[in-house]
C-alpha cells in the first residue's frame, strides 16, 4: 500500500486557490514528497517536490508541516485546465494511492 | 529523445497470447519504472530497474509478467498467456537516478486490451 492518504475528490471555483492535502505520517527523515497530476488519458505530470522546506515553482506551492507528517499542494489561481487527478507520493516508496480528483468549476 | 517513449500506444490481443510492451527512457536516465493503471485507479507499481538490474520487482502480480532492460536503456515488459484482467494502461517512467532528489518523467502509456 502507498504511504500516503488523500481525499478522493475536491471542488474548487475557477480563479480561487485550490488546497490539496496529503497525509504521510510514516514518512522517514530523508524521504521526499512528490506531487504529480494526471489529466485524462495522459501519463502523470510532475508538479513539485520537497523534503522539509516549503517550495514554490511556476505551477504550485508545497507546504510541508514541521513534523513532515502531512503536506498541502496549493494551486494559487485554479483554472479549468487544472481539473485532474492529483497524486502525492513518498518518493522512495514508488507507490501511488488513488489520488484526489480536483474539479475546477466556472 | 526528449521524453519517455512507449510503443505501441495501443495493443489489442486475444486471451492467451503473448505481448511485449516497449519503453524508451530519457537518454542517460539510469532508473526505469513500470506501472499499470486500471480505470479510475492510481498507477500500480510493477517493477523498478536501476541500470540493467531489477532493483525491486515486488509489484509484478504473478510469473506471467516479466521485464528486462539488457543494456540499461530500453526496457521491455513481457506478459505471457494474457488474461482479460491484464487489460490496463501500462505506464513507464524514468529518472536520472533512483534517489529521492529526482522525480519521474512518465511516458504516455500503452493501452492493452485483452479480448
Amino acid at each position: 500500500d502507498a504511504k500516503t492518504t488523500q481525499p478522493p475528490s475536491m471542488d474548487c471555483a475557477e480563479g480561487r486557490a485550490a488546497n490539496l492535502p496529503c497525509n504521510h505520517s510514516t514518512i522517514s527523515g530523508n524521504e521526499y514528497v512528490y506531487w504529480y497530476r494526471q489529466i485524462h488519458s495522459q501519463g502523470p505530470q510532475y508538479i513539485i517536490h520537497g523534503l522539509k522546506n516549503n517550495e514554490t515553482n511556476e505551477m504550485a506551492s508545497l507546504i510541508i508541516t514541521e513534523d513532515r507528517k502531512s503536506s498541502t499542494l496549493i494551486l494559487p489561481h485554479a483554472t479549468l485546465r487544472d481539473t485532474a487527478v492529483y497524486y502525492c507520493i513518498v518518493r522512495s516508496d514508488m507507490r501511488f494511492g488513488a489520488g484526489t480528483r480536483l474539479t475546477v468549476k466556472p | 529523445g526528449a521524453g519517455v517513449s512507449q510503443t505501441p500506444s495501443n495493443k489489442v490481443t486475444e486471451k492467451g497470447k503473448y505481448v511485449e510492451l516497449r519503453c524508451d527512457p530519457i537518454s542517460g536516465h539510469t532508473a526505469l519504472y513500470w506501472y499499470r493503471q486500471s480505470l479510475g485507479q492510481g498507477p500500480e507499481f510493477l517493477i523498478y530497474f536501476q541500470g540493467t538490474g531489477a532493483a525491486d520487482d515486488s509489484g509484478l502480480p504473478n510469473d506471467r509478467f516479466f521485464a528486462v532492460r539488457p543494456e540499461g536503456s530500453v526496457s521491455t515488459l513481457k506478459i505471457q498467456r494474457t488474461e482479460r484482467g491484464d487489460s490496463a494502461v501500462y505506464l513507464c517512467a524514468s529518472s536520472p537516478t533512483g534517489t529521492g532528489i529526482h522525480g519521474y518523467t512518465f511516458g504516455s502509456g500503452t493501452r492493452l486490451t485483452v479480448v
